[in-house]
């Protein structure tokens, strides 16, 4: 069955550090994949997606993710993480009819 | 662009009731998903509506059901409430002849079952 996995439900990072997000996805074909963020009692607003043009993609606020079909892999990462980025993270993949598969999020912690 | 704009925002049922809930889509917009969040887990596919007919559907009982009106708004129903259906619901549009597969959200309904 096709399905999305991420790594570590909780992250923890200090303000100014690396964040790093992790993302493997089942698949034969590559897909669409996603990344969305969510705030707290708030809907899901997009961050970035990979639609089979370049494999380096660039988001919102600074965030960007590599797809690797390697790997079947489509890690989240930024550079310096900032308070705001205090939030829940979605990895998600299409296969078909616009139907996504989400992961079951990494909420991320940052510390001053 | 008017963005996709559910309601109610939140509610509170007892089990055994029926619940209807509303979204209207982005503007241009001919498809409507709606997912299932429970607390601390991901969003869970429920079905989609394409131009009014139902074009997908997740692994939910018959008891939840949808619509499609010709604006491309969409209601939720679901009858027969139990304990477990507590969870955002999220409606998500999208334009699948011109975007690549993305969805815009909107803020979610809470539903509480009591």
């Amino acid at each position: 069955a096709q399905s999305v996995t991420q790594l570590g439900s909780h992250v923890s990072v200090s303000e100014g550090a690396l964040v790093l997000l992790r993302c493997n996805y089942s698949s034969s074909v590559p897909p669409y994949l996603f990344w969305y963020v969510q705030y707290p009692n708030q809907g899901l607003q997009l961050l970035l997606k990979y639609t089979s043009a370049a494999t380096l993609v660039k988001g919102i606020n600074g965030f960007e993710a590599e797809f690797k079909k390697s790997e079947t892999s489509f890690h989240l990462t930024k550079p310096s993480a900032h308070m705001s980025d205090a939030a829940e993270y979605f990895c998600a993949v299409i296969f078909a009819t616009n139907k996504l598969i989400f992961g079951t999020g990494t909420l991320l912690a940052v510390q001053p | 662009e008017t963005g996709v704009t559910q309601s109610p925002t939140h509610l509170i049922k007892t089990r055994g009731q029926q619940v209807t809930l509303r979204c209207s889509s982005q503007s241009g917009h001919n498809t409507v998903s709606w997912y299932q969040q429970a607390l601390g887990q991901g969003p869970q596919f429920i079905f989609q509506y394409y131009r009014e007919e139902e074009n997908g559907r997740g692994n939910f009982p018959p008891r939840f059901s949808g619509l499609q009106f010709p604006n491309y708004s969409s209601e939720l129903n679901v009858n027969a409430l139990e304990l477990d259906d507590s969870a955002l619901y999220l409606c998500a549009s999208s334009f699948p002849d011109r975007d690549t597969g993305e969805l815009f959200f909107g803020e979610g309904s809470r539903l509480t079952v009591l």
